[in-house]
């Protein structure tokens, strides 16, 4: 596709389930990243992955969060143990070797914990 | 060091207006200061970015302000209309390689009639 996709779009659990986000960046970007946004907050950095790099995961809150990209390509976010508090919007941005600074986001995965 | 702050949280604006959208930040090894727009169930789209070697960049109705000395910069918007109503973003990074945006808390704007 043309744009950063994620899956699902909405994701209902209990409390205490394990949670698996998908994350399909635009293809040929090196760059990933996966962000949190809490409802009327701003964006929380939790990590980040670069080409064959070691990932940056100094965002991630706890250790139930754990995160995987394969190569250049598909990314999963997995939240074990669900809590109440982990309940918000989950947004996967990519961006290109070239100008990596600039990212492009998804439209997200909203989170609901009950 | 690390934070970006942002006012105001929420702003209303009538049609034709100017919208002003204020951020701070403090890490000095910041170098490139975006602008993020959102719309409801959308992710965030730059709409506008900045280096901190200009004092403003002006792109149709959308111009970026830049304070150097004062760390602070703002999102002017010109002639608002009610499709500007969205939340914006202000964020800030390093340049070389991959950067992980710092964001401000975001300020939801709406354009009256």
């Amino acid at each position: 596709g043309a744009g950063v996709s994620q899956s699902p779009s909405n994701k209902v659990t209990e409390k205490g389930k394990d949670v698996e986000l998908r994350c399909d960046p635009i293809s040929g970007h090196t760059a990933l990243y996966w962000y949190r946004q809490r409802l009327g907050q701003g964006l929380e950095f939790l990590i980040y992955f670069q080409g064959n790099s070691a990932p940056d995961k100094s965002g991630l809150p706890s250790d139930r969060f754990s995160a995987e990209r394969t190569g250049e390509s598909v990314s999963t976010l997995t939240i074990q143990r669900t809590q109440q508090e982990d309940s918000a919007v989950y947004l996967c941005a990519s961006s290109p070797a070239s100008r990596g600074y600039i990212q492009y986001f998804g439209a997200g995965t909203r989170l609901s914990v009950l | 060091q690390q934070q970006v702050k942002q006012s105001p949280q929420s702003l209303i604006v009538q049609k034709g207006g100017i919208s002003i959208i204020n951020c701070a930040y403090e890490n000095t090894a910041f170098d490139y200061f975006p602008w993020y727009q959102q719309f409801p169930g959308k992710g965030p789209a730059l709409l506008i970015a900045i280096r901190p070697d200009v004092s403003e960049k002006k792109e149709g109705r959308f111009t970026i302000s830049f304070n150097k000395s004062a760390k602070q910069f703002s999102l002017h918007i010109m002639d608002s209309q009610p499709g500007d109503s969205a939340t914006y973003f202000c964020a800030a990074s390093g340049v070389q390689g991959a950067q992980k945006l710092v964001f401000g808390q975001g300020t939801r704007l709406t354009i009256n009639p």
